[in-house]
């Protein structure tokens, strides 16, 4: 049981380059999560998946997109990173509204 | 939104110690979670607490809703216990469920 899986591990990008952050669970939870943290920031909603088919906004989308690809995958772009996007990013997922939040092992990303 | 203060921000102990972080929090509850962040950047949810007392082992925490906080107490502190303790609460009335987290405690236990 893997939990939730997030791949890359790490990434550099030079600015105005694309990538997507990759991320799957096993547990059968509906409801997805994009966060990313900042040293002194805690950790910031970047966008959530209810469930699957559905996607919102949360406090920092400007940049970023997202896709639930279907109930285990939950993908973020980066369509042109910029140098203010270096953070690591966390998936995270739960089984129902109110339930505990389970995240993976993040993404060092660094944009030069 | 809802505001998520915690304390102290950093906390250095002699291992075997027993310690309280504090997380005050602005509005209404209906979610409150407690995560370790270890030295790799592993975060791990310890606890699932908006109201009550849950204990865990070594851990224990207490959510006073009406008061507007919750305590995280760990005793007998082990140097596996280092690393950053975070506070996430949702409010009531603020639509589907997402977590605002605090800035954390920095907790360092020594051999």
């Amino acid at each position: 049981n893997a939990g939730v899986t997030q791949t890359p591990k790490f990434q550099v990008l030079k600015t105005g380059q694309s990538m997507t952050l990759q991320c799957a669970q096993d547990m059968n939870h509906n409801s997805m999560y994009w966060y990313r943290q900042d040293p002194g920031m805690g950790l910031r909603l970047i966008y959530y998946s209810a469930s699957e088919g559905t996607t919102d906004k949360g406090e920092v989308p400007n940049g970023y997109n997202v896709s639930r690809l279907n109930k285990r995958e939950f993908s973020l772009r980066l369509e042109s990173a910029a140098p203010s996007q270096t953070s690591v990013y966390f998936c995270a997922s739960s089984g129902a509204d109110n339930s505990p939040l389970h995240f993976g092992n993040g993404t060092r990303l660094t944009v030069t | 939104g809802i505001q998520v203060e915690q304390s102290p921000p950093d906390l250095i102990l002699q291992e075997g110690a027993n310690s309280t972080l504090r997380c005050n929090f602005s509005d209404s509850v209906n979610n409150l979670q407690w995560f370790h962040q270890n030295p790799w950047g592993q975060l791990i949810n310890l606890f699932y607490i908006p109201s009550g007392t849950k204990q865990n082992g070594r851990l224990s925490a207490t959510t006073v809703a009406t008061e507007r906080y919750s305590l995280l107490y760990i005793s007998s502190s082990q140097t596996t216990d280092s690393g950053v303790y975070f506070c996430a609460v949702d409010g009531w009335g603020s639509g589907y469920s997402t977590l605002t987290f605090g800035k954390g405690t920095m907790l360092l236990v020594s051999p």
